[in-house]
């Protein structure tokens, strides 16, 4: 069946990096898209962007330009998401979601970011 | 941004009961191509999210068929017709045919 799984939390200071990784397994990686989604603390769902896994090419919503990067690890079906110079803000669940014509029908976990001096 | 508005924001039902959750966008969702990328979707507690419902009215892989969606335009609702004891959580109308995709502000649904 195809699931997505999603690294575990991480506690890290103001002005460290964090990467989260998503794994896919049960589907042909390169089909299908994959969306990242932020979710803070008792908050709503907020888009990120999304990655083409066939060609790299990240697509990045306003909010997430410059600090945000998403990347591949195609050979190992694994999508992951950079923050750097974390802020408070960036404490939340990032969720990984499969895109393409079936979008958003399958989703990680979540992985738990917390920033805290 | 195209703006999804929920209501209501919170439901209380009983065990039986249909309810409707409303979705309004601030711009047609109708897009270029003929199709309408309306989606809904569930975040029981402390789980991530799952997809019901696609392109209106296309009811997801394993969804029960008390869920269904309907609308055109600007105006999309979703139904449960017999609330169960596991459909408590928060309901999200997401729309993809305006970039960036944007999600609705959630109706958390309570059970009686």
């Amino acid at each position: 069946q195809i699931q997505l799984v999603q690294s575990g939390p991480e506690l890290k200071k103001p002005g460290e990096s964090v990467k989260i990784s998503c794994k896919a397994s049960g589907y042909t990686f390169t089909d299908y898209a994959m969306h990242w989604v932020k979710q803070a603390p008792g908050k709503g769902l907020k888009w990120m962007g999304w990655i083409n896994t066939y060609t790299g090419k990240p697509t990045y919503a306003d909010d997430f330009k410059g600090r945000f990067v998403f990347s591949l690890e195609a050979s190992a079906s694994t999508a992951n998401l950079q923050i750097s110079n974390l802020k408070n803000e960036d404490t939340a669940t990032y969720f990984c979601a499969r895109g393409g014509s079936g979008i958003m029908d399958a989703w990680g976990q979540g992985a738990s970011v917390t920033v805290s001096s | 941004d195209v703006v999804l508005t929920q209501t209501p924001s919170i439901l209380s039902a009983t065990i039986g009961q249909s309810v409707s959750i409303s979705c309004r966008s601030s711009q047609s969702l109708l897009d270029s191509d003929g199709n309408t990328y309306l989606y809904w979707f569930l975040q029981r507690p402390g789980q991530s999210p799952q997809r019901l419902i696609y392109l209106v009215s296309n009811l997801g892989s394993g969804v029960p068929n008390r869920f269904s969606g309907s609308g055109s335009g600007t105006d999309f609702t979703l139904k449960i017709s017999g609330v169960e004891a596991e459909d408590l959580g928060v309901y999200y109308c997401m729309q993809a045919t305006h970039a960036p995709l944007t999600f609705g502000s959630g109706t958390k649904l309570e059970i009686k």
